[in-house]
């Protein structure tokens, strides 16, 4: 079955820590994984996708086929990161298939 | 600016009535799609429509319908309001770019069912 799934609901990390959001996925093809993002009070938002390995506010993420996740990570927290992050997948269909979402709460 | 808009941004109603939510999606965009986000379900795919037809379906209620319409805009209509249905309701388009799915969303229309 096709699934996203994001095993934390809530992660507090101080500011300045390094962050780590998990998201594992289950899909049988080569998917496309995406993570998106929700400010408080506002529109979710793309934050960034697996095929561009490009890094967008200070986070990356990299597909690791072989444990089939597509954390996302920063090395050095901001209180500005504090947000709910969903990850993504968008399979042959190009149906998206959405994780539960974790939000992300920076400590000063 | 997204450039997907919805109306209305908030709406507060009274249980058993019914609404319409409306969503213009980005222009160029044929796809358009809803969610239901709610504090203890977090996001829930609607159904999606593609150029006018109905695309996919998640987990929508039978009182809850939408449609596209030729200028592409879309309407959800949500029936026999129950205070669970109090939620935001977000509309995304999308365009597929690089073999892949790309959704933008609205702002949103914050309904309260009192």
């Amino acid at each position: 079955a096709q699934r996203v799934t994001q095993p934390e609901k809530l992660l507090s990390v101080f500011k300045g820590a390094p962050v780590e959001l998990k998201c594992n996925y289950s899909y049988s093809g080569s998917p496309e994984l995406f993570w998106y993002v929700q400010y408080s009070r506002q529109r979710l938002q793309l934050l960034l996708r697996h095929i561009s390995r490009e890094s967008i506010k200070g986070f990356t993420a990299d597909l690791n086929k072989g444990e089939t996740s597509f954390h996302l990570k920063k090395p050095f927290a901001q209180e500005e990161d504090s947000a709910m992050y969903y990850c993504a997948l968008s399979g042959s269909n190009y149906q998206l298939i959405w994780g539960a979402g974790t939000k992300l709460i920076i400590k000063p | 600016d997204s450039g997907v808009t919805q109306t209305p941004k908030h709406l507060i109603t009274a249980t058993g009535q019914r609404v319409t939510l409306r969503c213009s999606p980005r222009s160029g965009d044929l796809s358009v799609y809803w969610y239901q986000q709610s504090l203890d379900q977090g996001l829930q795919f609607l159904i999606q429509y593609y150029n006018g037809e109905e695309r996919a379906k998640g987990n929508i209620l039978e009182r809850f319908s939408a449609q596209q319409f030729p200028d592409l805009h879309s309407e959800l209509n949500l029936s026999s309001l129950e205070l669970g249905d109090s939620a935001l309701y977000f509309c995304a388009s999308s365009v597929v770019t690089s073999g892949a799915n790309v959704l933008t969303f609205g702002a949103g229309s914050r309904l309260t069912v009192l």
